[in-house]
C-alpha cells in the first residue's frame, strides 16, 4: 500500500522568511496530492492541492510542486507570517470513485515574529 | 449552516468498555471517513465508507467498528479489544467521484481511557 513520509517533523522560521516542507510518497500510481492545515485545536483544512498532471500549483503565498519521477512533493510557503504556524500535513491517494488519502505524520511549523 | 458534526467533543472510559463516537453531516457528501490522530504519526484511517450500508476497513481497523445506515451518519465504536485507544478521533466526509477532493473534518473528539 502507499506510504508517505514527511520531512521535517518541526520547522523553526522567522517572520517574513519561507518554509519548505517534503513529502515522498511509495505507489507510483498516486495521483492525487493534497495538503492540510491544522491549527491548535483546531480541524484539518485543505489549503492546496495538486493533481499528477501539473508540475506546480501557486495560491498567493503557497505553492506545492510535483516530482512524479522522484515521487515526492513539496509544500513551499513565503513570507511567513505568525498566523501560518499549525501542523502541516501532506497526503498521497488515487483520485476517482473515493479518497483514502494516506497522511504523513505532519509538519509542525513554527512563525517568530 | 453546513458541516460535520462530532460528538461528545471529550470522553473518558474505564478499561474493558466499548464507546460509540456520533460524526453527522449535512453536507449531502457520499464518503464518510474515520482518522486517529496520534502525536507524531499523521492521520491514520481507521474506517470509510462510501455508500450507505457499505464500508471498508483502513490501516488500523482492529478494534474498531463502525455502520453507515444514513447517508448522513458514520458512527464508530471503541471496542474493549482495541489496545491503546486513548486518541484524537476525526471524521471527515468528501463527496464522491472522479473529480472529488477535498475532506471535510468534524472538530474531533479526544478519548481518554482512564
Amino acid at each position: 500500500g502507499e506510504n508517505v513520509e514527511q520531512h521535517p517533523s518541526t520547522l523553526s522560521v522567522q517572520e517574513g522568511d519561507s518554509a519548505v516542507i517534503k513529502c515522498t510518497y511509495s505507489d507510483s500510481a498516486s495521483n492525487y496530492f493534497p495538503w492540510y492545515k491544522q491549527e491548535l485545536g483546531k480541524r484539518p483544512q485543505l489549503i492546496i492541492d495538486i493533481r499528477s498532471n501539473v508540475g506546480e500549483k501557486k495560491d498567493q503565498r503557497i505553492a506545492v510542486t510535483l516530482n512524479k519521477t522522484a515521487k515526492h512533493f513539496s509544500l513551499h510557503i513565503t513570507e511567513t507570517q505568525p498566523e501560518d504556524s499549525a501542523v502541516y500535513f501532506c497526503a498521497a491517494s488515487l483520485s476517482g470513485g473515493y479518497n483514502k488519502l494516506i497522511f504523513g505524520a505532519g509538519t509542525r511549523l513554527a512563525v517568530h515574529p | 449552516d453546513g458541516g460535520i458534526t462530532q460528538s461528545p467533543k471529550y470522553l473518558f472510559r474505564k478499561e474493558g468498555q466499548n464507546v460509540t463516537l456520533s460524526c453527522e453531516q449535512n453536507l449531502n457528501h457520499d464518503a464518510m471517513y474515520w482518522y486517529r490522530q496520534d502525536p507524531g504519526q499523521g492521520l491514520r484511517l481507521i474506517y470509510y465508507s462510501q455508500i450507505v450500508n457499505d464500508f471498508q476497513k483502513g490501516d488500523i481497523a482492529e478494534g474498531y467498528s463502525v455502520s453507515r445506515e444514513k447517508k448522513e451518519s458514520f458512527p464508530l465504536t471503541v471496542t474493549s479489544a482495541q489496545k491503546n485507544p486513548t486518541a484524537f478521533y476525526l471524521c471527515a466526509s468528501s463527496i464522491q467521484g472522479a473529480k472529488s477532493g477535498e475532506l471535510f473534518f468534524g472538530e474531533g473528539s479526544r478519548l481518554t481511557v482512564l
